[in-house]
Protein backbone atom coordinates (compact mmCIF):
# COMPACT_ATOMS: atom_id res chain seq x y z
CA UNK A 1 0.00 0.00 0.00
CA UNK A 2 1.68 3.09 -0.93
CA UNK A 3 -0.56 5.44 1.65
CA UNK A 4 -1.67 8.54 0.41
CA UNK A 5 -0.53 9.85 -2.88
CA UNK A 6 -0.45 13.17 -3.90
CA UNK A 7 -0.07 15.06 -6.97
CA UNK A 8 1.91 17.08 -8.71
CA UNK A 9 4.86 16.58 -6.29
CA UNK A 10 5.51 20.60 -7.75
CA UNK A 11 3.89 23.41 -9.29
CA UNK A 12 4.55 26.91 -10.43
CA UNK A 13 1.83 29.20 -10.95
CA UNK A 14 1.26 32.99 -11.05
CA UNK A 15 -1.02 35.58 -9.62
CA UNK A 16 -4.55 35.39 -10.54
CA UNK A 17 -4.58 31.67 -12.19
CA UNK A 18 -6.36 28.94 -10.79
CA UNK A 19 -4.96 25.44 -9.74
CA UNK A 20 -6.26 22.05 -9.11
CA UNK A 21 -4.11 19.52 -6.85
CA UNK A 22 -5.24 16.01 -6.23
CA UNK A 23 -5.13 13.25 -3.31
CA UNK A 24 -5.68 9.71 -3.59
CA UNK A 25 -5.84 8.58 0.06
CA UNK A 26 -4.63 5.28 1.83
CA UNK A 27 -6.77 1.86 0.55
CA UNK A 28 -9.57 1.47 2.91
CA UNK A 29 -9.72 5.21 4.16
CA UNK A 30 -13.07 7.37 2.99
CA UNK A 31 -12.25 10.70 4.97
CA UNK A 32 -9.72 13.28 3.04
CA UNK A 33 -8.43 16.55 4.82
CA UNK A 34 -6.42 19.05 3.22
CA UNK A 35 -3.53 21.37 5.03
CA UNK A 36 -1.69 24.32 4.23
CA UNK A 37 2.07 24.79 5.33
CA UNK A 38 3.94 27.63 4.85
CA UNK A 39 7.39 27.47 5.41
CA UNK A 40 8.10 27.63 9.35
CA UNK A 41 4.81 27.21 9.94
CA UNK A 42 2.65 23.96 11.18
CA UNK A 43 0.37 22.46 8.93
CA UNK A 44 -3.13 24.56 9.11
CA UNK A 45 -6.51 23.01 8.23
CA UNK A 46 -8.42 24.31 5.21
CA UNK A 47 -11.17 21.54 4.99
CA UNK A 48 -12.25 17.83 5.07
CA UNK A 49 -14.38 15.79 2.84
CA UNK A 50 -16.65 12.68 4.18
CA UNK A 51 -19.52 10.90 1.95
CA UNK A 52 -18.44 13.36 -1.39
CA UNK A 53 -19.29 16.62 1.00
CA UNK A 54 -17.66 19.10 3.10
CA UNK A 55 -17.94 18.64 6.44
CA UNK A 56 -15.22 20.66 8.21
CA UNK A 57 -13.84 23.65 7.08
CA UNK A 58 -11.06 26.05 8.29
CA UNK A 59 -10.74 29.59 8.06
CA UNK A 60 -10.11 29.79 4.12
CA UNK A 61 -11.62 31.93 1.61
CA UNK A 62 -14.06 31.07 -0.53
CA UNK A 63 -11.45 30.70 -3.03
CA UNK A 64 -10.22 27.54 -1.97
CA UNK A 65 -12.63 24.91 -2.82
CA UNK A 66 -12.76 21.14 -3.26
CA UNK A 67 -14.49 18.12 -4.22
CA UNK A 68 -14.47 13.98 -3.03
CA UNK A 69 -15.26 11.37 -5.99
CA UNK A 70 -17.08 8.40 -5.35
CA UNK A 71 -13.71 6.32 -5.03
CA UNK A 72 -12.78 8.54 -2.22
CA UNK A 73 -10.18 10.84 -3.92
CA UNK A 74 -9.96 14.25 -3.76
CA UNK A 75 -9.21 17.00 -5.35
CA UNK A 76 -7.99 20.88 -4.08
CA UNK A 77 -8.85 23.86 -6.48
CA UNK A 78 -7.52 27.23 -5.46
CA UNK A 79 -8.85 30.15 -7.87
CA UNK A 80 -6.88 33.72 -8.12
CA UNK A 81 -4.40 32.49 -6.69
CA UNK A 82 -2.43 35.00 -4.40
CA UNK A 83 1.71 35.24 -3.53
CA UNK A 84 0.66 34.50 -0.24
CA UNK A 85 -1.09 30.92 -1.39
CA UNK A 86 2.81 29.72 -1.84
CA UNK A 87 3.24 26.61 0.32
CA UNK A 88 2.85 22.88 0.35
CA UNK A 89 -0.58 21.64 0.40
CA UNK A 90 -0.97 18.33 2.68
CA UNK A 91 -3.70 15.90 2.14
CA UNK A 92 -4.46 13.68 4.54
CA UNK A 93 -6.93 10.43 5.29
CA UNK A 94 -8.64 8.66 7.71
CA UNK A 95 -11.30 5.86 8.27
CA UNK A 96 -14.70 7.76 8.99
CA UNK A 97 -14.48 11.74 10.89
CA UNK A 98 -13.78 10.11 14.15
CA UNK A 99 -11.55 12.54 16.29
CA UNK A 100 -9.86 9.18 17.41
CA UNK A 101 -8.83 8.12 14.16
CA UNK A 102 -5.11 9.18 13.37
CA UNK A 103 -4.92 11.02 10.09
CA UNK A 104 -2.20 9.70 7.38
CA UNK A 105 -0.34 12.16 5.54
CA UNK A 106 0.53 12.52 2.25
CA UNK A 107 4.36 14.03 0.86
CA UNK A 108 2.69 16.75 -0.17
CA UNK A 109 2.28 19.32 -3.10
CA UNK A 110 4.77 22.29 -3.23
CA UNK A 111 2.79 25.74 -4.71
CA UNK A 112 4.98 28.40 -6.03
CA UNK A 113 3.36 31.59 -6.68
CA UNK A 114 5.12 34.13 -8.91
CA UNK B 1 -10.60 29.10 19.29
CA UNK B 2 -7.99 26.36 19.95
CA UNK B 3 -4.77 27.26 19.84
CA UNK B 4 -1.04 25.31 19.95
CA UNK B 5 2.01 26.61 21.34
CA UNK B 6 5.49 24.95 20.94
CA UNK B 7 7.38 27.62 22.53
CA UNK B 8 10.67 26.50 21.06
CA UNK B 9 11.95 25.95 17.19
CA UNK B 10 15.03 24.39 17.89
CA UNK B 11 16.06 21.91 20.76
CA UNK B 12 19.34 20.79 20.36
CA UNK B 13 20.56 18.02 22.81
CA UNK B 14 24.01 15.60 23.18
CA UNK B 15 23.36 11.60 22.21
CA UNK B 16 22.04 9.85 25.92
CA UNK B 17 20.79 13.40 27.67
CA UNK B 18 17.28 13.58 28.28
CA UNK B 19 14.91 15.09 26.55
CA UNK B 20 12.11 17.39 26.65
CA UNK B 21 9.69 18.83 23.60
CA UNK B 22 6.91 21.22 25.37
CA UNK B 23 3.20 21.92 24.30
CA UNK B 24 1.15 24.12 25.65
CA UNK B 25 -3.08 24.41 24.14
CA UNK B 26 -5.52 26.21 25.32
CA UNK B 27 -9.41 24.90 24.66
CA UNK B 28 -11.69 25.27 27.30
CA UNK B 29 -13.28 21.91 26.32
CA UNK B 30 -11.01 18.28 26.72
CA UNK B 31 -9.48 17.79 23.10
CA UNK B 32 -7.64 15.01 22.16
CA UNK B 33 -3.92 15.56 21.95
CA UNK B 34 -1.16 14.43 19.00
CA UNK B 35 2.22 14.24 18.78
CA UNK B 36 3.83 13.93 15.03
CA UNK B 37 6.77 13.55 13.73
CA UNK B 38 8.88 14.26 10.61
CA UNK B 39 11.76 12.64 10.00
CA UNK B 40 14.06 14.15 7.27
CA UNK B 41 12.91 13.35 3.31
CA UNK B 42 9.71 11.58 4.90
CA UNK B 43 6.05 12.62 5.57
CA UNK B 44 4.89 13.56 8.33
CA UNK B 45 3.44 10.92 10.86
CA UNK B 46 1.79 9.96 13.86
CA UNK B 47 4.38 9.50 17.17
CA UNK B 48 1.59 9.07 19.80
CA UNK B 49 -1.22 10.70 21.15
CA UNK B 50 -2.61 10.58 24.86
CA UNK B 51 -5.68 8.50 24.79
CA UNK B 52 -3.51 5.44 24.18
CA UNK B 53 -0.90 6.31 26.54
CA UNK B 54 1.60 4.45 25.16
CA UNK B 55 5.27 5.06 24.52
CA UNK B 56 6.70 4.90 21.17
CA UNK B 57 10.73 4.90 20.24
CA UNK B 58 10.91 5.56 23.97
CA UNK B 59 9.25 8.55 23.70
CA UNK B 60 6.04 9.69 26.31
CA UNK B 61 3.76 12.23 26.88
CA UNK B 62 1.14 12.73 29.19
CA UNK B 63 -1.94 15.52 29.27
CA UNK B 64 -1.85 17.57 32.08
CA UNK B 65 -5.35 19.13 31.79
CA UNK B 66 -4.24 21.75 35.00
CA UNK B 67 -1.38 23.33 32.93
CA UNK B 68 -2.80 22.26 29.47
CA UNK B 69 0.21 20.64 28.52
CA UNK B 70 0.90 17.86 26.57
CA UNK B 71 4.70 17.64 26.61
CA UNK B 72 6.74 14.92 25.25
CA UNK B 73 9.78 13.40 26.49
CA UNK B 74 12.51 10.71 26.34
CA UNK B 75 15.07 9.31 28.87
CA UNK B 76 17.77 8.96 26.94
CA UNK B 77 18.30 10.84 23.23
CA UNK B 78 19.17 9.37 20.04
CA UNK B 79 20.64 10.47 16.91
CA UNK B 80 17.82 8.98 14.81
CA UNK B 81 15.57 11.11 16.96
CA UNK B 82 16.47 14.17 15.43
CA UNK B 83 13.57 15.71 13.12
CA UNK B 84 10.73 17.94 12.95
CA UNK B 85 8.20 17.29 15.94
CA UNK B 86 4.47 18.78 15.65
CA UNK B 87 2.25 18.66 18.73
CA UNK B 88 -1.73 19.16 17.25
CA UNK B 89 -4.83 18.83 19.28
CA UNK B 90 -8.35 17.54 17.85
CA UNK B 91 -11.96 18.83 19.26
CA UNK B 92 -13.70 16.09 21.24
CA UNK B 93 -16.42 16.84 19.05
CA UNK B 94 -16.75 13.52 16.36
CA UNK B 95 -14.43 14.96 14.08
CA UNK B 96 -10.83 14.40 13.24
CA UNK B 97 -9.58 17.76 12.03
CA UNK B 98 -6.18 19.03 13.56
CA UNK B 99 -5.01 22.24 14.85
CA UNK B 100 -0.62 22.07 14.88
CA UNK B 101 1.58 23.83 16.76
CA UNK B 102 4.63 25.69 14.45
CA UNK B 103 6.61 22.72 15.14
CA UNK B 104 9.62 21.97 17.38
CA UNK B 105 13.12 20.93 15.09
CA UNK B 106 15.09 18.52 17.38
CA UNK B 107 18.36 18.01 16.98
CA UNK B 108 20.74 15.09 18.63
CA UNK B 109 24.68 15.52 17.93
CA UNK B 110 26.93 12.19 18.73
Amino acid sequence: DAGVTQSPTHLIKTRGQQVTLRCSPKSGHDTVSWYQQALGQGPQFIFQYYEEEERQRGNFPDRFSGHQFPNYSSELNVNALLLGDSALYLCASSLGQSSNQPQHFGDGTRLSIL
Amino acid sequence: AQRVTQPEKLLSVFKGAPVELKCNYSYSGSPELFWYVQYSRQRLQLLLRHISRESIKGFTADLNKGETSFHLKKPFAQEEDSAMYYCALSLNSGYSTLTFGKGTMLLVSP
